[in-house]
């Protein structure tokens, strides 16, 4: 399809299993931000790429979470040692332009249950 | 440090009647974006619309407006004639250009329920 994809669209895990979840951004976009959503929430930053390279890392909240875009396209976020305070919805969106200038598009999210 | 408020967690409308969602920001930037998302059931964002803080001019596309007043820090967001098609939680963001995070910051959303 032309939108961004994310896969697993859900994903159950015990607690102190190692996670991968992957976004497909939208062809041609060189920007890829992630996005952590609480229920009740609004998406909270988590990092940014602007083409192979973290641009923005800032929103990570410890360093159990990493995330990588070796080709500057596909992006895996990796959670390791997960906690139940890790389950969410974390969604990835990808931009034509860098920055916060420009629209960005949204897949439609990778729900994590930490159990 | 930036913040956006949506103090209406949830709204409850009759189809055809006008809403209007509230959005107060904070920011010490001069420089910045405002932006509002709508989050259908389905999980995916759709951007609605970008406003920079220099350009204080109503909008209006369709059934939507948009009211921007940096006197009150306010981007509120109007559906006139709702639909149920409108249902869904909407979200008010803010970015701003220069340092720290390059991320949109979100507000909580507000949900929008638009009964038949």
């Amino acid at each position: 399809g032309a939108g961004v994809s994310q896969t697993p669209s859900n994903k159950v895990t015990e607690k102190g299993k190692y996670v991968e979840l992957r976004c497909d951004p939208i062809s041609g976009h060189t920007a890829l931000y992630w996005y952590r959503q609480s229920l009740g929430q609004g998406p909270e930053f988590l990092i940014y790429f602007q083409g192979t390279g973290a641009a923005d890392d800032s929103g990570l909240p410890n360093d159990r979470f990493f995330a990588v875009r070796p080709e500057g396209s596909v992006s895996t976020l990796k959670i390791q040692r997960t906690e139940r305070g890790d389950s969410a919805v974390y969604l990835c969106a990808s931009s034509l332009t860098s920055g916060n200038t420009g629209e960005l598009f949204f897949g439609e999210g990778s729900r994590l249950t930490v159990l | 440090a930036q913040k956006v408020t949506q103090a209406q967690t949830e709204i409850s409308v009759v189809e055809k009647e006008d809403v209007t969602l509230d959005c107060v920001y904070e920011t010490r930037d001069t420089t910045y974006y405002l932006f509002w998302y709508k989050q259908p059931p389905s999980g995916e964002l759709v951007f609605l619309i970008r406003r920079n803080s220099f350009d204080e001019q109503n909008e209006i596309s369709g059934r939507y407006s948009w009211n921007f007043q940096k006197s009150t820090s306010s981007f509120n967001f109007t559906i006139t004639a709702s639909q149920v098609v409108d249902s869904a939680v909407y979200f008010c963001a803010l970015s701003d250009s220069g340092g720290g995070a390059d991320g949109l910051t979100f507000g909580k959303g507000t949900h929008l329920i638009i009964q038949p």
